[in-house]
């Protein structure tokens, strides 16, 4: 199974930061890595597909990058509404699986 | 609008088995793969299984091979999810979700989510 390892696990940032997060796979993925949005009691978000395209109706503030084991998302500056849980998500193969998360937490 | 409507979850005994459903609306159910995702209390996320457009394949996480079944009933729009041997680790909420338009098996549209607890 590929293992997906994001980093940091917990972010601290303020209203206005940017923000990156990262993504490294156990092997080669290709360009079949997603990013995705989790609040509690929430549903999660689709939020990039295919490295860096950005899923209809998400806000340009949202970018992604990266390629073969390395990947980043990036939020360029940080709204309220973007405190949450960040999961990567690899479809190269399956299983299908998503890194262990990355919380961003209010400074 | 795409709606996915999850029921079924519910407190069991380690060792019984449980069916969740998933019943869809809104979309062309039958031309889409459908998932089946987890999210355990203080855990992260996990793909659980997927279930091709039209029922003929399907993939498990290692997790739950052998132990869970992904199906479907294209005439009623309905996506299950068939759990047996359950353990107190599959305590978790159970996603449905859709595949994504492009048929990358990205995620676009998620139910609500239904509540499996396994308790003695």
């Amino acid at each position: 199974d590929i293992q997906l390892t994001q980093s940091p696990s917990f972010l601290s940032a303020s209203v206005g930061d940017r923000v990156t997060i990262t993504c490294r796979a156990s092997q080669g993925i290709s360009s079949y890595l997603g990013w995705y949005q989790k609040k509690p009691g929430k549903a999660p978000k689709l939020l990039i597909y295919a490295v860096s395209t950005l899923q209809s109706g998400v806000p340009s503030r949202f970018s992604g990058s990266g390629s073969g084991t390395e990947f980043t998302l990036t939020i360029s500056s940080l709204q309220p509404e973007d405190f949450a849980t960040y999961y990567c998500q690899q479809l190269n193969s399956y299983p299908l699986t998503f890194g262990g998360g990355t919380k961003v937490e209010i400074k | 609008q795409v709606q996915l409507v999850e029921s079924g979850g519910g407190v069991v005994q380690p060792g019984r088995s449980l069916r969740l459903s998933c019943a869809a609306s809104g979309f062309t159910f039958s031309s889409y793969a459908m998932h089946w995702v987890r999210h355990a209390p203080g855990k992260g996320l996990e793909w659980v299984a997927i279930i091709s457009d039209d029922g003929s394949k399907k993939y498990y996480a290692g997790s739950v091979k052998g132990r869970f079944t992904v199906s479907r009933d294209n005439p009623k729009n309905t996506l299950y999810l068939q759990m047996n041997s359950l353990k107190a680790e599959d305590t978790a909420v159970y996603y449905c979700a859709k595949d994504h338009d492009y048929g990358d098996h990205y995620t676009d549209y998620w139910g609500q989510g239904t509540l499996v607890t396994v308790s003695s």
